[in-house]
């Protein structure tokens, strides 16, 4: 029932290692984000996809590689993390179009490297 | 729980008060704006919207007031309760939700509810 659900909410993983975070939507939305929060709660948007199409991709390091099979998921796979990786991870959809329309948030990944 | 050493402005009240939070923004082209709520260990929840052909609007015990000509937004909680404690965000942007236009969130002010 959960409306946009991420997995894992947990993730603890060594400097160096590769790790993926999905993302799943079950509201019909076209277009999904991913946000990083930092330690002092500031959310900065790092990719949109709209219908399975980069849209956003802000001076993301290369080592994060965004991907949408469908317009109902959008994963984050991350290479060779580095320890100013940690933060929490942030999904979310959102209709596009003229209308009024916010974002849906997930509840989060908190990423912590070790 | 929050980090240690974690400085964001902090608003104290007593249960029953009336909150009033404040947020600049900082884009004049922006005409939709957003007030979020973050509980701890969870993502940001929608509270109330306005476009920038209002100045106010009220929703179930809150009130968000738009000043466009200094860039400016406020909302107002009304008769304050534990479940108000959280983190509150505004966001910005120009509609539609698509291309380019993505929401821009605002630091976050503590609320902190004192039973």
């Amino acid at each position: 029932d959960t409306a946009v659900s991420q997995t894992p909410k947990y993730l603890v993983t060594q400097m160096g290692n590769d790790k993926s975070i999905k993302c799943e939507q079950n509201l019909g939305h076209d277009t999904m984000y991913w946000y990083k929060q930092d330690s002092k709660k500031f959310l900065k948007i790092m990719f949109s996809y709209n219908n399975k199409e980069l849209i956003i991709n802000e001076t993301v390091p290369n080592r994060f590689s965004p991907k949408s099979p469908d317009k109902a998921h959008l994963n984050l796979h991350i290479n060779s993390l580095e320890l100013g990786d940690s933060a929490v991870y942030f999904c979310a959809s959102s209709h596009s179009g003229a209308g009024r329309s916010g974002y849906t948030f997930g509840s989060g990944t908190r990423l912590t490297v070790v | 729980g929050e980090s240690v050493g974690l400085h964001l402005p902090t608003l104290s009240v007593q249960e029953g008060d009336n909150s009033i939070i404040n947020c600049a923004y900082s884009n004049s082209a922006s005409d939709y704006f957003i007030w979020y709520k973050q509980e701890s260990g969870k993502g940001p929840q929608f509270i109330i919207d306005i476009r920038s052909n209002m100045d106010k609007r009220q929703g179930q015990r809150v009130t968000v007031l738009l000043n466009k000509t200094v860039k400016h937004l406020s909302l107002q909680i009304a008769a304050t309760q534990p479940g108000d404690s959280a983190v509150y965000f505004c966001a910005e942007t120009s509609l539609p939700l698509y291309g380019n236009n993505r929401l821009a969130f605002g630091k976050g002010n503590q609320v902190v509810v004192i039973p």
